[in-house]
């Protein structure tokens, strides 16, 4: 079974700072990864993906993640954090291609706040 | 591109009515929608896979007589929450995946904030 942990769920930082934030996944097979980003009361936006290729992924709003799979890690970075950064994260794990099952298993979130 | 929409985004009703939530693909075509329920402060959960044409299959613990889910054409998938009742106010969150992409991508709506009084 697909599973996603998100080890921090509160982060702070001061606004400049530059922040990580941490997923481990669990998949028998080429996983398919993804960040995605959740202000209140809104929908999901995504930030970033991974199914292969380069293991560095650039994402929108200057985030970016490392997929490492010796540690099956995706974790999120971003060098300077921006006030309206102050959101709900998650981290998803899917299968790469449609033959391998639709379904995207979610990490529990990381709420990230601010500090101007 | 990939544009997914919600109808309506957020709705009151009264004990033991029924809602229904519209999910649209708006510039695609969408053979799978997924929907997702979402409780404060919490990650979200998989209820049902709905597939254009069939029956939807829906994750364990999930009623299927209570959460009604019609995929009658390849944009539009609707959930009906039969016989609402305060322990069903939540965010409901539905998604869609592009029928012509190979991998595996959801597309997801802005949410349905359903309060039952």
């Amino acid at each position: 079974a697909q599973s996603v942990t998100q080890p921090d769920i509160h982060i702070t930082v001061s606004e400049g700072a530059s922040l990580e934030l941490r997923c481990n996944y669990s998949y028998g097979a080429t996983p398919y990864l993804f960040w995605y980003v959740q202000s209140p009361g809104q929908g999901l936006q995504l930030l970033l993906k991974y199914f292969s290729g380069d293991t560095l992924v650039q994402g929108i709003k200057g985030f970016e993640a490392e997929f490492k799979r010796s540690q099956s890690s995706f974790n999120l970075r971003k060098p300077s954090v921006h006030w309206s950064d102050a959101a709900e994260y998650f981290c998803a794990v899917g299968a790469g291609l449609t033959g391998g099952g639709n379904k995207l298993t979610f990490g529990t979130g990381t709420q990230l706040k601010v500090e101007l | 591109g990939a544009v997914v929409s919600q109808h309506p985004s957020w709705v009151i009703c009264k004990s033991g009515t029924s809602v229904k939530i519209e999910c649209r693909s708006l510039d695609f075509q969408a053979t799978t929608m997924f929907w997702y329920r979402q409780f404060p402060k919490q990650s979200l959960m998989l209820m049902a896979t709905s597939n254009e044409g069939s029956k939807a299959t829906y994750e364990q613990g999930v009623e299927k007589d209570k959460f009604l889910i019609n995929h009658a054409s390849l944009t539009l998938s609707t959930l009906t929450v039969t016989s609402a009742h305060p322990e069903d106010s939540s965010f409901y969150i539905c998604s869609a995946k592009d029928a012509r992409l190979s991998y595996n991508e959801q597309f997801f709506g802005p949410g349905t904030r359903l309060t039952v009084l």
